[in-house]
């Protein structure tokens, strides 16, 4: 059973704080994204990486930075948190190879005040 | 980019009727379509999916079904329950180098009424 966690369930941070967000995944796959998830917006793509030390922007990039140092984890950094920021962080990973399913973390409530 | 229209944006049914969902997409060469629900206060999680060489497919009460002359597919859930109410999003993967990222519908509000 795929497992995709994340570090915080909810955090509350103040505006200019850097962030780290840390999602987790245990089943070797080789892609991994963030998202944000805002009423009545959908999911919106932040950045994905689709192996070790490589990312690619997704709709929304700026504002935000990512890491993936290893193959298991994702982190998201807010650079400088301001309150547009305040949201609700989705991390995903899936297989590569024809599986396109993507698995969801349980998500990140970020208020940034 | 890939663009995805989702309607209707809230959905009330009674209990056993049939709930239909709409989405359509931008990118003709797309070849992906999920459709993922999420219930309240949890992840997303894939409910069913079709890839572009098919034009229907059903599991149990939920079907999905794709023309890509239109560039739009649907969701059908039969028989709804109120387990059923929820967000459902569907979602479209563009081709191209990105071939893993999914542009998502803004989600629909399935609400059964009992």
């Amino acid at each position: 059973d795929v497992k995709v966690t994340q570090s915080s369930r909810y955090l509350v941070k103040r505006t200019g704080e850097k962030v780290f967000l840390e999602c987790v995944q245990d089943m070797d796959h080789e892609n991994m994204f963030w998202y944000r998830q805002d009423p009545g917006l959908g999911l919106r793509l932040i950045y994905f990486s689709y192996d070790v030390k490589m990312k690619e922007k997704g709709d929304i990039p700026e504002g935000y930075s990512v890491s993936r140092e290893k193959k298991e984890r994702f982190s998201l950094i807010l650079e400088s948190a301001s309150t547009n920021q305040t949201s609700m962080y989705l991390c995903a990973s899936s297989l590569a190879r024809g599986r396109y399913e993507q698995y969801f973390g349980p998500g990140t409530r970020l208020t940034v005040t | 980019g890939e663009n995805v229209e989702q309607h209707p944006s809230t959905l009330s049914v009674q209990e056993g009727d049939s709930a239909v969902i709409k989405c359509t997409y931008s990118d003709s060469a797309s070849n992906y379509f999920p459709w993922y629900k999420q219930e309240l206060g949890k992840r997303p999680q894939l409910i069913i999916d079709i890839r572009s060489n098919v034009g229907e497919k059903k599991d149990q009460r939920i079907a999905v079904t794709l023309n890509k002359t239109a560039k739009h597919f649907s969701l059908h859930i039969t028989e709804t329950q109120p387990e059923d109410s929820a967000v459902y999003f569907c979602a479209a993967m563009g081709s191209g180098g990105s071939n893993y990222k999914l542009t998502f519908g803004k989600g629909t509000l399935l609400t059964v009424n009992p």
